[in-house]
């Protein structure tokens, strides 16, 4: 088990462009979660999948912001159009999906800077 | 409306000494409780949770917390505090009716341990 991971760990970019980050939950873990994190704050929650089904996503999540997980692995959080306010780190978790008492376990996060 | 207070945005305590940090919730019936730590640059790192039971739960890295349900608080608390302990701690609940199992975040509380 190696845990949560993301790739990249940081992302520069110019405003205006895309971005996509990937996570790679805990294998038998089917559920998948998307924060964002801005400093100094808690997380604040953008979207979730249980396997592949994507049920509930945040008021926060634009028309810009695109999630999947197409085969009920890994996860990928599109950002089109750029722009600075979207400047956060993107942290994802896994959990188990046996009882709303299981802890979720998270990744090290995707920080993105935008210009 | 569902809230996590942490109500100190900084701690300070000398190594050696007992730690509290604090949380209060305003969540309707009875919650599940978790505790996460995150270091710098780092993600979230699941310290310990409050289902149901004894009052006091004990975690990872000597933290323990007490569940206080007249006082709607779930304080995290440390006999001897570490250098290591220096970090980000925020506290999280989930409305046990909730099927989306969502986390609600404090707003989180910088401790610090001083040699």
């Amino acid at each position: 088990d190696t845990g949560v991971s993301q790739d990249p760990r940081h992302k520069i970019t110019k405003r205006g462009q895309n971005v996509t980050f990937r996570c790679d939950p805990i294998s038998e873990h089917n559920r998948l979660y998307w924060y964002r994190q801005t400093l100094g704050q808690g997380p604040e929650f953008l979207t979730y999948f249980q396997n592949e089904a994507q049920l509930e996503k945040s008021r926060l999540l634009s028309d810009r912001f695109s999630a999947e997980r197409p085969k009920g692995s890994f996860s990928t959080l599109e950002i089109q159009r750029t722009e600075q306010g979207d400047s956060a780190m993107y942290l994802c978790a896994s959990s188990f999906d046996r009882g709303s008492h299981n802890e979720q376990f998270f990744g090290p996060g995707t920080r993105l800077t935008v210009l | 409306a569902q809230s996590v207070a942490q109500p100190e945005d900084q701690v300070n305590v000398a190594e050696g000494n007992p730690l509290t940090v604090k949380c209060t919730y305003s969540v309707s019936g009875n919650p599940y409780l978790f505790w996460y730590v995150q270091y710098p640059n780092r993600g979230l790192q699941f310290l310990l949770k409050y289902i149901t039971g004894d009052n006091l739960v004990k975690g990872s890295y000597g933290f323990e917390a007490e569940f206080n349900k007249s006082q709607t608080s779930f304080h995290l608390k440390k006999p001897s505090a570490l250098v290591s302990d220096s970090a980000l701690y925020f506290c999280a609940v989930r409305d046990r009716r909730d099927s989306n199992y969502q986390l609600i975040w404090g707003a989180g509380t910088k401790l610090i341990i001083k040699p």
